[in-house]
């Protein structure tokens, strides 16, 4: 079974700076997804980047960039010029492709505060 | 375009009830799955219904149950309601691998 890691339960950033959130994963397959989600204090579940594992470029959508490392397992989110908004929990999940279904393995979450 | 609605917002029942959540899907999304959120165990998978049948199931005990409909909408049952189900429940609607939409989520608490 795949697992998902994260380290950092809090994180803390200036406002206009820029902040790096950690993940890793365990996993045997060779074909997934990651994504990023966002949860603020409205609880909905927010889709802030995703990454396939075949793809070797790093995903960017605007102010938010993975750096994806597929042998070390490792999937950070980068989020630049950091704003008041983007205060909330990170997870950061796993999808396989081998298996049927959509299931999502999330990771334990890190709180994200921007300071003003 | 209408996102994922998840109805009520808000439960409050008492141990040993039985309590039915809605999710309706976004237009076109066959494929419903099911969170449970708690400060303890975080996000667990329930399970994922697509074109009304059970496609993936999670480790939780036969007291959950779910089903989804011809219009893709679907329904979460939890029987025998227990204080340890007291949660954050979250449907997401997908169309592929690529994403997941998710709903405001549903919580429930359990007095």
């Amino acid at each position: 079974a795949q697992t998902v890691t994260q380290s950092q339960p809090e994180m803390s950033v200036q406002e206009a700076e820029t902040v790096t959130l950690s993940c890793t994963y365990d996993t045997s397959e060779s074909d997934y997804y990651l994504f990023w989600y966002k949860q603020p204090p409205s609880r909905q579940m927010i889709l802030v980047i995703r990454q396939e594992a075949y793809k070797q470029q790093n995903a960017t959508e605007n102010r938010f960039s993975v750096n994806f490392q597929k042998a070390a397992k490792s999937f950070s989110l980068k989020i630049s010029d950091s704003q008041l908004g983007d205060a909330a929990m990170y997870f950061c999940a796993y999808r396989s492709l081998q298996t049927s279904g959509s299931r999502l393995t999330f990771g334990e979450g890190t709180q994200l505060t921007v300071n003003p | 375009k209408a996102g994922v609605t998840q109805t009520p917002r808000y439960l409050i029942k008492t141990r040993g009830q039985q309590v039915t959540l809605s999710c309706s899907p976004i237009s076109g999304h066959r494929s419903v799955s099911w969170y449970q959120q708690t400060p303890g165990q975080g996000l667990q998978f329930l399970f994922e219904y697509f074109s009304e049948t059970q496609r993936n199931k999670g480790n939780f005990p036969g007291r959950f149950s779910g089903r989804q409909f011809s219009n893709s909408r679907s329904e979460m049952n939890v029987s025998t309601l227990e204080l340890g189900d007291s949660a954050l429940y979250l449907c997401a609607s997908s169309l592929g691998f690529s994403g997941y939409t998710f709903g405001s989520g549903t919580r429930l608490t359990v007095v």
